[in-house]
């Protein structure tokens, strides 16, 4: 069954501007993932949270987690076009050996 | 070199048919996946592979049968091919067994089933 959920399903922003993308999840895990996806191609890992921690950086991403909450965020600040894809959060449950996706956030930055 | 690579492409067959998707790593990973993502994108667990061992089943129907060879390759066979198998296949591979660290996948293989 799915684990994550991201919301919003597409999120539309000009150049330049910041863009959040939210994930939910269920049960409890042992880290948060995130990862981006350019249209027709493989995923790309972006970020790892472990369960731990509670605010992750790297370049112009920051990643929250809340743990109490079930929840993360993924922050892109100053997009680019280049930002456009689509954005996937994936859990690792406690006590399992795999990587459970959401369904993405489809992220357009208009020029 | 492309560190994962998965062959074919794109692949369209009929209704019925057997066909193969081959997956190729050469990071030195232990451990390989097949996902699937279907028409809304939504990405799920088929199999797993630790140094050629079958570890992660899902529900799948049996008529796709996984098989590693060797440490490096993770092919993906599936059998009476139904318009439902129609999606993108994904090879990912990770550093270890029972790894929760990060993913690297391949490019994808479209399969069109008519």
């Amino acid at each position: 069954s799915q684990q994550g959920e991201e919301d919003p399903q597409a999120l539309s922003i000009q150049e330049g501007e910041n863009a959040t993308m939210n994930c939910s999840y269920k049960t409890s895990i042992n880290n948060l993932q995130w990862y981006r996806q350019n249209s027709g191609r493989g995923l790309v890992h972006l970020i790892l949270i472990r369960s731990n921690e509670r605010e992750k950086h790297s370049g112009r991403l920051r990643v929250t987690l809340d743990t109490s909450k079930k929840s993360s965020s993924l922050l892109i600040t100053a997009s680019r076009a280049a930002d456009t894809a689509s954005y996937f959060c994936a859990t690792v449950l406690q006590g399992a050996q795999k990587l459970v996706f959401g369904q993405g956030t489809r992220l357009t930055i208009n020029p | 070199d492309t560190a994962v690579s998965q062959t074919p492409k794109y692949l369209v067959t009929q209704m019925g048919n057997d066909k193969s998707i081959k997956c190729e790593q050469n990071l030195g990973h232990d451990t390989m996946y097949w996902y699937k993502q279907d028409s809304k994108k939504f990405l799920k667990i088929m199999f797993s592979y630790n140094n050629k061992e079958l570890i992660i089943n899902e529900t799948v129907p049996n008529r796709f049968s996984p098989k590693s060879p060797d440490k490096a390759h993770l092919n993906l066979h599936i059998n009476s091919l139904e318009l439902g198998d129609s999606a993108v296949y994904f090879c990912a591979t990770t550093l270890r067994g029972g790894n929760t660290g990060e993913l690297f996948f391949g490019e994808g293989s479209r399969l069109t089933v008519l």
